[in-house]
């Protein structure tokens, strides 16, 4: 199975400063159509997870522009440019490049 | 408005049976993929099922292979995973949520989710 890390765990941020999450994954995530099987949830408090990146860069639908992903191989990275409050929560990784499909441990972002 | 409603999350016994449900409204359910996730109590996401559009493909976590089974009813616009053989580890709360059109998002629209509970 292709495991999934994340760093920081835990990550305390200032509304209106940038903030970066890191994935890694023990085997590449590039299928031979060049896209890369990568995507990014949200998880707010007492909700249930929300797509924000497809595809390692794409974003979902009614997503902001602050958020956006990057990254190639195994290497993945999320990024918001400006922390709102409502992006409080847990961000978690996931790979769709094979079965069993795997997620990361989560990023828990608290806003400061 | 694309909405996934779960239902049959119990208490149950472990080495019991469940069978979950999440019925779909708001697009052409028969077009599309779908996929269970659950979520320990306190825990992170973990995949645990797929299905395509036709039910013809599934696929499973190893941790529920031979004891989940997924299925779907196009007619009734409805999902299924039959949970055999329970243990305490299958204590979850159970997301079904819906790939996107082209088959490449795995979980577009999550549903609120299905708590189970494994406890004797």
């Amino acid at each position: 199975d292709i495991v999934m890390t994340q760093s920081p765990l835990s990550l305390p941020v200032t509304p209106g400063e940038p903030a970066s999450i890191s994935c890694r994954s023990s085997q590449s995530l590039l299928r031979s159509n060049g896209y890369h099987y990568l995507y990014w949830y949200l998880q707010k408090p007492g909700q249930s997870p929300q797509l924000l990146i497809y595809l390692g860069s794409n974003r979902a639908s009614g997503v902001p522009d602050r958020f956006s992903g990057s990254g190639s191989g195994t290497d993945f990275t999320l990024k918001i440019s400006r922390v709102e409050a409502e992006d409080a929560g847990v961000y978690y990784c996931m790979q769709a490049v094979q079965t069993p499909f795997t997620f990361g441990p989560g990023t828990k972002v608290d806003i400061k | 408005e694309v909405q996934l409603l779960e239902s049959g999350g119990d208490l149950v016994q472990p080495g019991g049976s469940l069978r979950l449900s999440c019925t779909a409204s708001g697009f052409t359910f028969s077009n599309y993929a779908m996929t269970w996730v659950r979520q320990a109590p306190g825990k992170g996401l973990q995949w645990v099922s797929a299905i395509s559009h036709s039910g013809a493909a599934t696929y499973y976590a190893d941790s529920v292979k031979g004891r989940f089974t997924i299925s779907r009813d196009n007619s009734k616009n409805t999902l299924y995973v039959q949970m055999n053989n329970l243990r305490a580890e299958d204590t979850a709360l159970y997301y079904c949520a819906n790939y996107d059109s082209t088959g490449e998002i795995p979980a577009v629209i999550w549903g609120q989710g299905t708590m189970v509970t494994v406890s004797s």
